[in-house]
């Protein structure tokens, strides 16, 4: 157990609904990072927040947007939902900025239907 | 120049034996190069990591070469067991970088028969 947890561990909704995931980090860890895997594209880097603020950005869709909250739990909102949103979305959390020694949590998976 | 390329694809290696997964990377930036397990329905999970200020890096029976000047790095069990059988992946990132995040090779399948 890395002591990341997410909710929920599965999420299946329809094309053009919106959904929100969420994260706890590990006691202690100031960063949360976003991550999308799929069969094709692999383990892909999302977006990176630390201590509230966005601190990096990858191939995140304009559709899709996060936040970091006061007690350092994120959210992962994705609206519009298409069909290939669909796979895992895992969150990882670390201790500083630097994006060394990431542990992830159990991820989510999301089927669109 | 972010790539991360890893192979094989997929590795059948027997009880006892040595399983090695090799990844190669073009960003000199890079110093920090983890490598993860992952389980059917689980989050990867960190397993060992080295900084390319040294050449290996041993945890148990999992351990780590690294050759700066050919930029590869490589993973080896020793000593297989099938409770190894997951995949993994070897990753890299760069401290300074505004990327902030960790690039990842496309995943090894290993398969450890009893």
């Amino acid at each position: 157990d890395s002591g990341v947890t997410q909710t929920p561990k599965h999420l299946i909704t329809a094309t053009g609904q919106r959904v929100t995931l969420r994260c706890s980090p590990r006691s202690g860890d100031l960063s949360v990072y976003w991550y999308q895997q799929s069969l094709d594209q692999g383990l892909q880097f999302l977006i990176q927040y630390y201590n509230g603020e966005e601190r990096a950005k990858g191939n995140i869709l304009e559709r899709f947007s996060a936040q970091q909250f006061p007690d350092l739990h994120s959210e992962l909102n994705l609206s519009s939902l298409e069909l290939g949103d669909s796979a895992l979305y895992f969150c990882a959390s670390s201790v500083g900025q630097s994006p060394y020694e990431q542990y992830f949590g159990p991820g989510t998976r999301l089927t669109v239907t | 120049q972010q790539q991360v390329k890893q192979s094989p694809q997929s590795l059948i290696v027997q009880k006892g034996g040595i399983s090695i997964i090799n990844c190669a990377y073009e960003n000199t930036a890079f110093d920090y190069f983890p490598w993860y397990q992952q389980f059917p329905g689980k989050g990867p999970a960190l397993l060992i990591a080295i900084r390319p200020d040294v050449s290996e890096k041993k945890e148990g029976r999992f351990t780590i070469s690294f050759n700066k000047s050919a930029k590869q790095f490589s993973l080896h069990i020793m000593d297989s067991q099938p409770g190894d059988s997951a995949t993994y992946f070897c990753a890299a990132s760069e401290r300074g970088g505004s990327q902030g995040n960790l690039i990842f090779g496309k995943g090894t399948k290993l398969s450890v028969k009893p």
